[in-house]
């Protein structure tokens, strides 16, 4: 399975763009790149996902890469309900490889 | 429901009693996880199943826990002689099946529980 490291926590202000990078040196050819928000109480929730390059969606864009060895997550504006735990999972389509977690980041967003 | 649904959402039990965990995941759903999440961790996986197959059990701690789905539908995780350590949320996700992409895990809200 690929090792993701990602930061421990981040803070930031309202408004502010916020930018969470992860690595994961040996990343496989199959894997993909996803990332989830968990509030407390609530189970994670998908944000976006990519293979390479660059993914945006309504809620954050994606940045990978050629190498794929690491990814950032952005976040654009945040607000106070950005405040969550972001998770970045990497692995194949096939079974439970597909969702291993690491700690994740632990995002503040002060007012 | 829209969802997946895991039930009951708190459950305080006596150490030594057995427990079972509900979840209902979204209607037609392939793949299903179930995770253990500690405070402050994150969800660690204990077991998935593809249908009723139960494919990966390595997550599970001991022979006190076992998961079934039978039917290819709703999934029971039960404990038995529950301990301490067992208190965590644990956290139900399903998932199609996706074929040459990865496609996204919706997850339950969780099953909070408490050994006392």
């Amino acid at each position: 399975l690929a090792k993701t490291t990602q930061p421990i926590s981040m803070d930031s202000y309202e408004g502010q763009e916020v930018n969470i990078t992860c690595s994961h040196n040996n990343i496989a050819t199959n894997d993909y790149i996803t990332w989830y928000q968990q509030f407390p109480s609530q189970g994670p929730r998908f944000i976006i996902q990519g293979y390479k390059t660059k993914v945006t969606n309504e809620v954050a864009s994606l940045f990978i890469p050629a190498d794929r060895k690491s990814s950032t997550l952005s976040l654009p504006r945040v607000s106070l309900s950005d405040t969550a735990v972001y998770y970045c999972l990497v692995g194949a389509d096939t079974g439970r490889r597909a969702l291993t977690f690491g700690s994740g980041t632990r995002l503040q967003v002060q007012p | 429901g829209a969802g997946v649904s895991q039930s009951p959402r708190y459950k305080v039990a006596k150490r030594g009693q057995d427990v079972a965990l509900r979840c209902d995941p979204i209607s037609g759903h392939v793949s299903l996880f179930w995770y253990q999440q500690a405070l402050g961790q994150g969800p660690e996986f204990l077991t998935y199943f593809q249908n009723e197959a139960q494919l990966d059990k390595s997550g599970l701690p001991s022979d006190r826990f076992f998961a079934e789905r039978p039917e290819g539908s709703v999934s029971t995780l039960k404990i038995q002689r529950t301990q301490q350590e067992d208190s965590a949320v644990y956290l139900c996700a399903s998932r199609t099946q996706g074929l040459g992409m990865n496609t996204e895990a919706f997850f339950g809200q969780g099953t909070r529980l408490t050994v006392v």
